[in-house]
This record gives structure tokens, C-alpha cells and sequence, in this order.
């Protein structure tokens, strides 16, 4: 696509439940990143991927964040069990390849854990 | 890990006058990327800078980039009611490790006043 599409743009959750957070990258980049920003904060990594493969997983909070990259295209964070410090607004972004130019952002999913 | 530090964290100027928000990284780095973001809005690519002692000019705005590859800097001249927004910087780790991902500094917010 021309440029990068998450979905959905708001998601309002329970205490306790999963959610599913999706990235669809620009066509042809294969580099795809994962960012948390919190109420007038930075940026805060969480994990980035080279086509399918995740070599940096550091950022995930704990083990109720995972992310998966099919096809070399569309990305899905998950979270699972989700809790009232996991509001914040998670952004994709995505850029030819790893380490090469800069980040095309999509416009974020806005969580909010009630 | 890297850190990556910007100075001031806000900044009131009036209409015309300059701006300047200072970067600092921990360790040093292959490149450093400049990014804006308007208010309610996501990141949005400004320019990347690779070489030790860069300048690089876009309109208004001047960016430069360290002899030692470890801080840069934004200029803008005469600023305008457009500028407003948030400046960060992202650091791409160098010869001491970082990975391929880049590390956003903690960001300027500016706000121009008529």
C-alpha cells in the first residue's frame, strides 16, 4: 500500500483480556518495527523484524507480548492478559530494510485497558 | 544500553524567533534520523545524517551531526505557527552494538506563540 495501515485505531479492552494489534507495511519493505508511546512520552521499542524473522525481540515488556510476521508482510502484536500500564499507543513503522533510511510510522492503535 | 538524550524537553518561542534542540547519545552511532511529530500525530521522517560533521539544509531547518558520531542538533530559523509539534531524534547503534533498530531519544516539544 502506499503507505502504513494499522488497525484497529482505537481499542478500548477489559482488565485481563487479550488483544490483537495489527500492521500492514509499506509494499516491499522488509523491515518492520514495533514502538510504544505513552500520554507525552518517547518512543519505546519493542520489537523489529527482517521479513519473518524477529532478531530483536528485547523491548517486549514480559512474556504476555509476542508479535508474529507472516508472508514477509502483515505483523500482529498480541497482547495477552492486558493490564492498565499496557495503555498507551502502539506504533508500527516499516523501512526498506534494516538499518537502511528512514521509517514510514503508521498512524497507531490507541489501547486503553479499562 | 543506548540512551539517547534531548535537550531542552520543551520549548516556547514566539513567532520568528530561533529554535534549537540538542541530541546525545550514550555510545556512538552509524547515523542519526530526525523526526517530527504534530500534535495527535504519528512520527514523520525528517532527514538522516551519516557522516561525521554533516550539515544538511532543508528550507528553514539546519541539521547537524558530531565530529565523534555521538550528538547532533536541529536549527530552525524564524520559526512559524507550523513548527509547532514534538522533534525527536533516533540513534542507529555504531561500532559498540544497538543493533539494527533505531533508538528514539526522549524528544523536544516546541510551541510557537503569535
Amino acid at each position: 500500500g502506499a503507505g502504513v495501515s494499522q488497525s484497529p485505531s482505537n481499542k478500548v479492552t477489559e482488565k485481563g483480556k487479550d488483544v490483537e494489534l495489527r500492521c500492514d507495511p509499506i509494499s516491499g519493505h522488509t523491515a518492520l518495527y514495533w514502538y510504544r508511546q505513552s500520554l507525552g512520552q518517547g518512543l519505546e521499542f519493542l520489537i523489529y523484524f527482517q521479513g519473518n524473522s524477529a532478531p530483536d525481540k528485547s523491548g517486549l515488556p514480559s512474556d504476555r507480548f509476542s508479535a508474529e510476521r507472516t508472508g514477509g508482510s502483515v505483523s500482529t502484536l498480541t497482547i495477552q492478559r492486558t493490564q492498565q500500564e499496557d495503555s498507551a499507543v502502539y506504533l508500527c513503522a516499516s523501512s526498506l530494510a534494516a538499518a537502511v533510511g528512514g521509517y514510514t510510522f503508521g498512524s497507531g492503535t490507541r489501547l486503553t485497558v479499562v | 544500553g543506548q540512551q539517547v538524550m534531548q535537550i531542552p524537553q520543551y520549548q516556547h518561542v514566539q513567532e520568528g524567533e530561533d529554535f534549537t534542540t540538542y541530541c546525545n547519545s550514550s555510545t556512538t552511532l552509524s547515523n542519526i534520523q530526525w523526526y517530527k511529530q504534530r500534535p495527535g500525530g504519528h512520527p514523520v521522517f525528517l532527514i538522516q545524517l551519516v557522516k561525521s560533521g554533516e550539515v544538511k539544509k532543508q528550507k528553514r531547518l539546519t541539521f547537524q551531526f558530531g565530529e565523534a558520531k555521538k550528538n547532533s542538533s536541529l536549527h530552525i530559523t524564524a520559526t512559524q505557527t507550523t513548527d509547532v509539534g514534538t522533534y525527536f531524534c533516533a540513534g542507529l547503534g555504531g561500532l559498540t552494538g544497538g543493533g539494527n533498530k533505531l533508538t528514539f531519544g526522549t524528544g523536544t516539544q516546541l510551541k510557537v506563540e503569535l
